[in-house]
């Protein structure tokens, strides 16, 4: 079935540090992509996404690139700042009547 | 405006009994999905409805159920076969049943057993 492994957590940084995320995933057929964010003791928002081969999805400063060839879909952001701190979470959904499978989420934590 | 509202924010439960989470949205969204959030868990699918009348179940749907009678609404009931009901629950809906359109969420509630 579809999976979708985020690297381990937590993430520690310093205001500023450049952030890589690590995702990949396993799916059968042609998954869209997507990265979700949540703030504490609140629902998920919908960061970016990307729905085909070598698609560039970026909002707010992040980006993450649709590669098929290696099954991944990375997060990044160039200068993270203290109100970037929240969980990060990577999912796919494929084909018709789909559901959302998500990765285990990561916290990221930005210190001043 | 538009979204997804789910009450209450809060709720406490005994042992035994059932409790039922409300979860409306005005997107005219068909498909609707319940999520289980733990911690280190990720979200795992209980239950989710392409239309209204009908459902599938998830991942974990033992000691849940649902009803969708009106498009915007997607009650989840959580019974007391449910052996560890205590987390965070997530309401969610898409357009349609398109792979490439993302979920929407709502606040979620926050269930404890005591």
């Amino acid at each position: 079935g579809d999976s979708v492994t985020q690297m381990e957590g937590p993430v520690t940084l310093s205001e500023e540090a450049f952030l890589t995320i690590n995702c990949t995933y396993t799916a059968t057929g042609y998954p869209s992509l997507f990265w979700y964010v949540q703030y504490p003791g609140e629902g998920l928002q919908l960061l970016l996404k990307a729905t085909k081969a070598d698609d560039k999805g970026s909002n707010k400063g992040f980006e993450a690139t649709y590669r098929k060839e290696t099954t991944s879909f990375h997060l990044e952001k160039g200068s993270v700042q203290v109100s970037d701190s929240a969980v990060y979470f990577c999912a796919l959904r494929t084909g018709a009547n789909s559901k959302l499978t998500f990765g285990k989420g990561i916290t990221l934590s930005v210190r001043p | 405006d538009g979204g997804i509202t789910q009450s209450p924010k809060y709720l406490f439960r005994k042992e035994g009994q059932n409790v039922t989470l409300s979860c409306e949205q005005n997107l005219n969204h068909d498909a609707m999905y319940w999520y289980r959030q733990d911690p280190g868990q990720g979200l795992r699918l209980i239950y989710y409805s392409q239309i209204v009348n009908d459902f599938q179940k998830g991942d974990i749907a033992e000691g849940y159920s649902v009803s969708r009678e009106k498009k915007e609404s997607f009650p989840l009931t959580v019974t007391s076969a449910q052996k560890n009901p205590t987390a965070f629950y997530l309401c969610a809906s898409s357009i349609g049943d398109r792979s490439n359109t993302e979920a929407f969420f709502g606040q979620g509630t926050r269930l404890t057993v005591v």
